[in-house]
């Protein structure tokens, strides 16, 4: 079975701060890895991906993550934080096989951005 | 139009009767999902399908049935609905492993 843990569940940051959001995984097979945000009271949008290649992905709205195997963890960060990046935020795994061909999601983690 | 169509957007039920939410997708994707949200709780997958004969459970699937009965259409039975699956149901479409998945704006369902 694979897992995803999203250390801490509500991150405040300053406006103009670094904004840093950690995901860590489990998983039996290579894993695909996938960060997504939610807006209030909308659905999920794509962030960004990791599936295979260069282990630092660029993502959308000035947010990268960086896909890290010996630590199992895919961590997201902007350089900058914005009032508008007030969201929720979940990392996501899925294998590329086998048991592990779900999409599974972390538990979320509520960022806040302070003026 | 959306990608991926949830209806209803809201409902509200008594315990004990049964509800369906539909999901319809023109993605042509052939995985569709089924997720609550709850609030400190993330996306908990129910069901997933990767083709019309392809149904799979998933952590949280007890209280719940589903139906493929398209490629672009994956419905959500709660057969006999209580409180404690009051939430946010989204379905969500993929198109393989490595891509990424597509999400409708969510059922709120109420069950009183």
């Amino acid at each position: 079975a694979q897992s995803v843990t999203q250390l801490g569940s509500h991150v405040s940051v300053s406006e103009g701060a670094l904004v840093l959001l950690r995901c860590n995984y489990s998983s039996s097979v290579p894993p695909y890895l996938f960060w997504y945000v939610q807006y209030p009271n909308q659905g999920l949008q794509l962030l960004l991906k990791y599936t295979t290649g260069a282990t630092l992905v660029k993502g959308i709205n000035g947010f990268e993550a960086e896909f890290k195997k010996s630590e199992t963890s895919f961590h997201l960060t902007k350089p900058s934080a914005h009032m508008s990046d007030a969201a929720e935020y979940f990392c996501a795994v899925r294998g590329a096989s086998g048991s592990a061909r779900q999409l599974t999601f972390g538990s979320g983690t509520q960022l806040t951005v302070l003026p | 139009d959306a990608d991926v169509t949830q209806t209803p957007r809201n409902r509200i039920t008594k315990t004990g009767k049964r509800i369906m939410l539909e999901c319809s997708q023109t993605k042509g994707h052939d995985r569709m999902y089924w997720y609550r949200q709850d609030p400190g709780l993330g996306l908990q997958l129910i069901y997933y399908s990767f083709d019309v004969k392809d149904i799979n459970k998933g952590e949280i699937s007890d209280g719940y049935s589903v139906s493929r009965q398209a490629q672009a259409k994956f419905s959500l039975s709660l057969e006999s609905a209580i409180p404690n699956q009051t939430a946010l149901y989204f379905c969500a479409t993929q198109g393989t492993a490595n891509t990424e998945a597509f999400f409708g704006q969510g059922t709120r369902l109420t069950v009183v």
